[in-house]
């Protein structure tokens, strides 16, 4: 079963930023937090992870609470190609298994 | 750069019919996964193997099975296929026990009538 809650869907005007959220509570001191999306039509893509520091790419950045129970994706200026469904997971590095939840489907609003 | 490829984008078969929805990735990864994705769903986990010949069953192996012969081929076989496994098939890869990220596939959309 998917160790996270993420809403189901969410509005952002293009240009502003996207900030999505995701409830790990259970998570264990060994499991990292993984975001992936899924553009329409495709594969999913693996956007960032992150264990307990803020992380950032040229994609997005990943703020973690410091209880680790809960973190959000930001997509700093969003565009209409940024419309997708975003997938938080939690999983053990070794444990090579990637179990997806349903996800929160994000709208960029022209 | 396609790095993993399933054999058909679109498959149409009938009721009762043996399947194969083949899956390949020229990565040299060890792992490779079957997931099936249905509106309002997500992507739910039929297979996973993490070596030639291993194989492990995910949330929802029940109808399928799979063959890993060689590294780099990873096959989902429907026995006797049926309309409720109509359904988006995705398969991915991806490096063991390290944080590389997977690569799906574009998906193999599989309609049983």
């Amino acid at each position: 079963d998917a160790k996270t809650t993420q809403p189901p869907s969410m509005d952002c005007a293009e240009g502003r930023a996207a900030n999505l959220p995701c409830n790990h509570s259970t998570i264990s001191g060994n499991e990292y937090v993984y975001w992936y999306r899924q553009i329409h039509s495709q594969g999913p893509q693996y956007i960032i992870h992150g264990l307990k520091n803020n992380e950032t790419n040229e994609m997005a950045s990943l703020i973690i609470t410091e209880d680790r129970k809960s973190s959000t994706l930001i997509l700093p200026h969003a565009t209409l190609r940024d419309t997708a469904v975003y997938y938080c997971i939690v999983r053990v590095v070794k444990d090579d298994k990637i179990i997806f939840g349903k996800g929160t489907r994000l709208h960029i609003l022209p | 750069d396609v790095k993993v490829t399933q054999s058909s984008r679109y498959l149409v078969k009938r009721t009762g019919e043996k399947v194969f929805l083949e899956c390949v990735q020229d990565m040299d990864h060890e792992n490779m996964f079957w997931y099936r994705q249905d509106p309002g769903l997500g992507l739910r986990l039929i297979y996973f193997s993490y070596d030639v010949k291993m194989k492990e069953k995910g949330d929802i192996p029940e109808g399928y099975s799979v063959s890993r012969e060689k590294k780099e081929r990873f096959s989902l076989i429907l026995e006797s296929a049926s309309t409720n496994q109509t359904s988006m098939y995705l398969c991915a890869s991806s490096a063991r026990g390290r944080h590389t990220e997977a690569f799906f596939g574009q998906g193999t959309r599989l309609t049983v009538v």
